[in-house]
């Protein structure tokens, strides 16, 4: 599977937009981009994901490169709620690894009033 | 349908105890992933079934791990003896046939060896 590079943590005010970089230079084939977050002591929470195509939703938006080697999640209005870590995973498409998403260490992201 | 469900939310046990962790998925998912988090750390995989097949185990998963999904519905998760290593968050998740949409995780069961 390929790995991922995340900031260790960030900061943003709260009402603007927060954008969460995440490098994955080792990207290959039809290996799908995914961001999840985690508030504490909750299971992570799915955000979206995309192949090569920018994608959005009412919670966020995905900025792919057109390399694939990066991405960007957009969170457009930030709130005190969205304070969490956020975990940028590529999947696996070999095999019976089918879909099986591998975390790294994630972002903190912290929202400040 | 609320969602993955896990029972306990809680466990504290002795070390050597066994203890046995239930998930419940979604109903039309068809696959079922078990990950373990410790404090600090991302969740990492442990095993995964497509229906009541398990497909996949981690070397993380060594012999005093078992994890069943009988029906292809419910799954239990048991750890025999326990060690105080084994302190850990235990998610479960599910996901569609495709795998491709996102997991859906539960919140998790907190075991605590003492």
């Amino acid at each position: 599977d390929a790995k991922t590079t995340q900031p260790p943590s960030m900061d943003c005010a709260e009402g603007r937009a927060a954008n969460l970089p995440c490098n994955h230079s080792t990207i290959s084939g039809n290996e799908y981009v995914y961001w999840y977050r985690q508030i504490h002591s909750q299971g992570p929470q799915y955000i979206i994901h995309g192949l090569k195509n920018n994608e959005t939703n009412e919670m966020a938006s995905l900025i792919i490169t057109e390399d694939r080697k990066s991405s960007t999640l957009i969170l457009p209005h930030a709130t005190l709620r969205d304070t969490a870590v956020y975990y940028c995973i590529v999947s696996s498409d070999r095999g019976t690894s089918y879909g099986k998403l591998t975390f790294g260490q994630g972002t903190i992201l912290t929202v400040h009033p | 349908d609320t969602g993955v469900s896990q029972d306990p939310r809680h466990k504290i046990t002795k070390r050597g105890q066994n203890v046995t962790f239930r998930c419940d998925p979604i109903s039309e998912h068809n696959r079922l992933y078990w990950y373990r988090q410790t404090l600090g750390q991302g969740p990492e995989f442990l095993t995964y079934f497509q229906n009541e097949a398990q497909l996949e185990k981690s070397r993380l998963l060594s012999d005093r791990f078992s994890a069943e999904r009988p029906k292809g519905s419910f799954s239990t998760l048991e750890i025999q003896r326990t060690e105080q290593g084994d302190s850990a968050m235990y998610l479960c998740a599910s996901s569609p046939p495709t795998g491709r949409d996102g997991y859906t995780f539960g919140s998790g069961t907190r075991l605590t060896v003492v």
